[in-house]
């Protein structure tokens, strides 16, 4: 089994449903990301997670929520899909007590296709 | 803002040609520059970090350089193959564990 799973793998949905892209890590890592990648454009962070008790926005959190259910689960919302929220979305961890360097286990992503 | 870019886009090689990969960076106040590889229906995977302190780093058939002052890293992969046919992304870690990632290279090799 995958060290960072995330499920649906695709999901094709329509304009103003809620949609939830869960993320369950086997890794025992601390930290967990929420990121997305469009076409042409780098990977960028919409929130992160350093514990249970600790969910920060990233750069592009507008329309998206979070939950960290326990340490090996983190999940996203989107409340009202719109259809510039299509894009591929990977959840990735880390863990806090590797010295010296932020190294990233991604999962495999979630293709979501809004309409 | 930290911003990462990656030129060019896309890249065709024969086999056995050595890959030259690049990257650049605005800031350079860096903890380190990642190299991950991405295939399709897969995540990224870590190939290379090298720390700010450092100039190069080495595995295998992959050498990645760092030079901080002019906000370049480059990856060298050296008699590539066709298995190395995937996106290549660099990431600089700009500190409070947060990544700015470059949009990538697609590379392909033909056999």
């Amino acid at each position: 089994d995958a060290d960072v799973t995330q499920t649906p793998r695709n999901r094709i949905t329509k304009t103003g449903k809620r949609i939830m892209l869960e993320c369950s890590q086997t890794k025992g890592h601390d930290r967990m990301y929420w990121y997305r990648q469009d076409p042409g454009l780098g990977l960028r962070l919409i929130y992160y997670s350093f514990d249970v008790k600790d969910i920060n926005k990233g750069e592009i959190s507008d329309g998206y929520s979070v939950s960290r259910q326990a340490q090996a689960k983190f999940s996203l919302s989107l409340e009202s899909a719109i259809p510039n929220q299509t894009a591929l979305y990977f959840c990735a961890t880390s863990d806090r007590r590797q010295a010296g360097a932020n190294v990233l286990t991604f999962g495999a992503g979630s293709r979501l296709t809004v309409l | 803002k930290q911003e990462v870019t990656q030129i060019p886009a896309a890249l065709s090689v024969p086999e056995g040609e050595n890959l030259v990969l690049n990257c650049s960076f605005t800031d350079s106040a860096i903890y380190n520059l990642q190299w991950f590889r991405q295939d399709p229906g897969k995540g990224l995977t870590s190939l290379l970090l090298i720390q700010s302190s450092q100039r190069e780093q080495t595995s295998g058939r992959l050498n990645a350089s760092l030079d901080k002052s002019s906000g370049r890293s480059t990856l060298y992969i050296a008699a590539s193959q066709p298995g190395d046919s995937a996106t290549y992304l660099c990431a600089a870690d700009i500190g409070d564990y947060k990544l700015s990632f470059g949009a990538g290279t697609t590379v392909t090799v033909r056999a």
